[in-house]
């Protein structure tokens, strides 16, 4: 099974700052690499899919990068609304695996 | 608009079964591959497994193989997971997802239904 390794796993900011979390996979998943944000107590939702293709309707202020095994989601100036936990996701093969995850709050 | 419905979940005693059932709506049903992801209390998110648009091809999480089995009704629009041989480490809130396959991602998610294996 190929491992989602996400760094860091929690992270404070402030609104406004520009942020980077970094995913880094076991092998490589060419860019079959996908981002989601949930929120407590709600379902996930998914951000960037195919390592850098925003999903319709989720703000430019999110973008992602990256091929092979290592992979970035950026947001380049935190609102309120974008403090939540965020997973990154491998679709290259089965098991599709996440990251634990990287809680991101408010300093 | 696109929704998906779970239901099915409960307590269960370590050894027994379960079936989930999800409801999807809004959508060509037929058309979409379907995942069951899965997130333990406080965890994070746990790919469980996923079934191909016509039932064709299933795949599964090394830890539920075995016990778990994924099947679809298009006629119905409905996804099943069957658990069996339950053990307290299954414990999780189910959520049924719609999947574009083929190396694409997750696209809709249901709330999920909440499972607890515990005697």
């Amino acid at each position: 099974d190929i491992q989602m390794t996400q760094s860091p796993s929690s992270l404070s900011a402030s609104v406004g700052d520009r942020v980077t979390i970094t995913c880094r996979a076991s092998q490589s998943i060419n860019s079959y690499l996908n981002w989601y944000q949930q929120k407590p107590g709600k379902a996930p939702k998914l951000l960037i899919y195919v390592a850098s293709s925003l999903q319709s309707g989720v703000p430019s202020r999110f973008s992602g990068s990256g091929s092979g095994i290592d992979f970035t989601l950026s947001i380049s100036s935190l609102q309120p609304e974008d403090f939540a936990t965020y997973y990154c996701q491998q679709s290259y093969s089965t098991p599709h695996t996440f990251g634990q995850g990287t809680k991101l709050e408010i300093k | 608009e696109v929704q998906l419905v779970e239901s099915g979940g409960g307590l269960v005693q370590p050894g027994g079964s379960l079936r989930l059932s999800c409801a999807a709506s809004g959508f060509t049903f037929s058309s979409y591959w379907m995942s069951w992801v899965r997130q333990a209390p406080g965890k994070g998110l746990e790919w469980v497994a996923n079934i191909k648009r016509d039932g064709s091809e299933k795949y599964y999480m090394d830890s539920v193989k075995g016990r778990f089995t994924i099947s679809r009704d298009n006629a119905n629009n409905s996804l099943y997971l069957q658990m069996n041989s339950l053990r307290a480490e299954d414990t999780a809130v189910y959520h049924c997802a719609r999947d574009l396959g083929s190396g694409y991602p997750i696209d809709c998610w249901g709330q999920g239904t909440l499972v607890t294996v515990s005697s």
